[in-house]
């Protein structure tokens, strides 16, 4: 049973080039989570969606990131136009679908590591 | 919102010993807390958790408390190996329908052989 699978594990783009970074979760989990960590910090949380919505995006930077799930396919963060704060860790989580029992827990990728130059 | 403080950020022990990291959180509406160990280059991954209606949960050598009048939860770690060498991270959830992780800022434990 494969895990949350990020793709690239590295990515490097010159300073306003786009960067797009993929997220597969795992098999039967529905909804996805986008987090930033920067050196020697905590996860940041970034944006929430399940299907083709998004639920909760109150961490993203109000320009320039965008996040989608669709319906078929990875989950994609999309930063245009990148500068050199941009260069971090970006970690995608996958959790199951809610349970009476409460929340669920979240799996984690291995994330990308974005260089700007 | 939700604020973790998370102490310490560097541990050492010697192999064999028990490690301890201590969490606190800010939000009393919080009721899920899960501990991540990220080792270089990877990704977090999920050691242990536990819910608000529940004091204390033990898998093996890790451990986990929580003190929800204090609002602090602790993770315990016994007998410890060189492979538990890593950051550990501590990270609270909200209630339903809140599903965003809030984490401390990391411990970094180094057992010492």
């Amino acid at each position: 049973n494969a895990g949350v699978m990020q793709n690239p594990r590295h990515l490097v783009r010159r300073r306003g080039q786009e960067a797009r970074l993929r997220c597969s979760p795992m098999k039967g989990h529905s909804h996805v989570y986008w987090y930033r960590q920067l050196p020697e910090e905590g996860l940041k949380f970034m944006v929430y969606l399940q299907k083709e919505n998004i639920i909760d995006e109150s961490g993203m930077p109000k320009e320039r990131f965008s996040a989608e799930f669709p319906k078929e396919g990875p989950s994609i963060l999309r930063i245009q136009q990148v500068v050199r704060g941009d260069s971090a860790a970006y970690f995608c989580a996958s959790s199951p679908p809610f349970s009476p029992g409460g929340n669920q827990p979240q799996h984690f990728g291995d994330g990308t590591r974005l260089s700007i130059l | 919102g939700e604020n973790v403080e998370q102490h310490p950020s560097t541990l050492s022990v010697q192999e064999g010993d028990s490690a301890v990291i201590k969490c606190t959180y800010s939000d009393s509406a919080s009721n899920y807390f899960p501990w991540y160990k990220q080792e270089l280059g990877k990704g977090p991954q999920l050691i242990i958790d536990i819910r608000s209606n529940v004091g204390e949960k033990k898998d093996q050598r890790i451990a986990v408390t929580l003190n929800k009048t204090a609002k602090h939860f602790s993770l315990h770690i016994t007998e410890t190996q060189p492979e538990d060498s890593a950051v550990y991270f501590c990270a609270a959830l909200g209630g339903f329908g809140n599903e965003k992780l809030t984490f401390g800022t990391g411990t970094r434990l180094t057992i010492i052989p």
